[in-house]
């Protein structure tokens, strides 16, 4: 049962446009989300995240919008650039707002390619 | 220069050995986690130690084992009992309130 899914497999974008990546999650109780960025044979590195009270949460290039009754998230980068090709991967946890070390739950991962 | 050091960076093993993948860290963070990531898939967690000398499995410990003796080392064990090991392994670590912060990984494969 994949509490954390994101269906799309790979994204491809141009230069300077818009690049959105998709997340769903099915466990309620989930209330604090996070995307990292991935290059290959490294570890991931933390984006931007996103608490259950917030609809948005802005930095830089790189917006997370939250729609908590349709259970979905969403990373947009605006504008896109070569150098955030990578694979992306959106994360949730239970109970962020107290003592939280939290187990994080991932999703598959997209992996986005902007082209010059 | 503070961060989460993982080693080797790939490993072979043979069947029926156990192995054991290194991380530290020198970022004082009280939790640590292992994570493994197969081609396809997302990370998925192994075991987790929130404090030294304490550790809890994640979604899929069966076939391996920890230690959390100091505060900067949380060694795991890939133990004959794994049936399907190869794998990417990720290590990271957290301080409270904060996002995980991960290792670079380990490559274990099969020989």
């Amino acid at each position: 049962d994949q509490q954390v899914k994101q269906n799309s497999p790979s994204l491809s974008v141009q230069e300077g446009r818009i690049s959105i990546l998709n997340c769903d999650y099915t466990n309620s109780m989930f209330d604090y989300f996070l995307w990292y960025k991935k290059y290959p044979a490294e570890g991931p590195t933390f984006l931007i995240s996103i608490s259950s009270i917030k609809d948005k949460n802005e930095d830089g290039r790189f917006t997370v919008f939250l729609n908590k009754s349709a259970k979905h998230l969403s990373l947009h980068i605006v504008p896109s650039q070569p150098g955030d090709s990578a694979v992306y991967f959106c994360a949730a946890d239970l109970n962020a707002g107290g003592t939280s070390y939290g187990k994080l739950t991932f999703g598959q991962g997209t992996i986005l390619t902007v082209h010059p | 220069d503070g961060g989460i050091t993982q080693s080797p960076k790939y490993l072979f093993r043979k069947e029926g050995q156990n192995v054991t993948l290194s991380c530290e860290q020198n970022l004082n963070h009280d939790a640590m986690y292992w994570y493994r990531q197969d081609p396809g898939q997302g990370l998925r967690l192994i075991y987790y130690s929130q404090i030294v000398n304490d550790f809890q499995k994640g979604d899929i410990a069966e076939g391996y084992s920890v230690s959390r003796e100091k505060k900067e080392s949380f060694p795991l064990t890939v133990t004959s009992a794994q049936k399907n090991p190869t794998a990417f392994y990720l290590c990271a670590s957290k301080r409270n309130y904060e996002p995980q912060h991960f290792g670079d990984g380990t490559r274990l494969s099969i020989l």
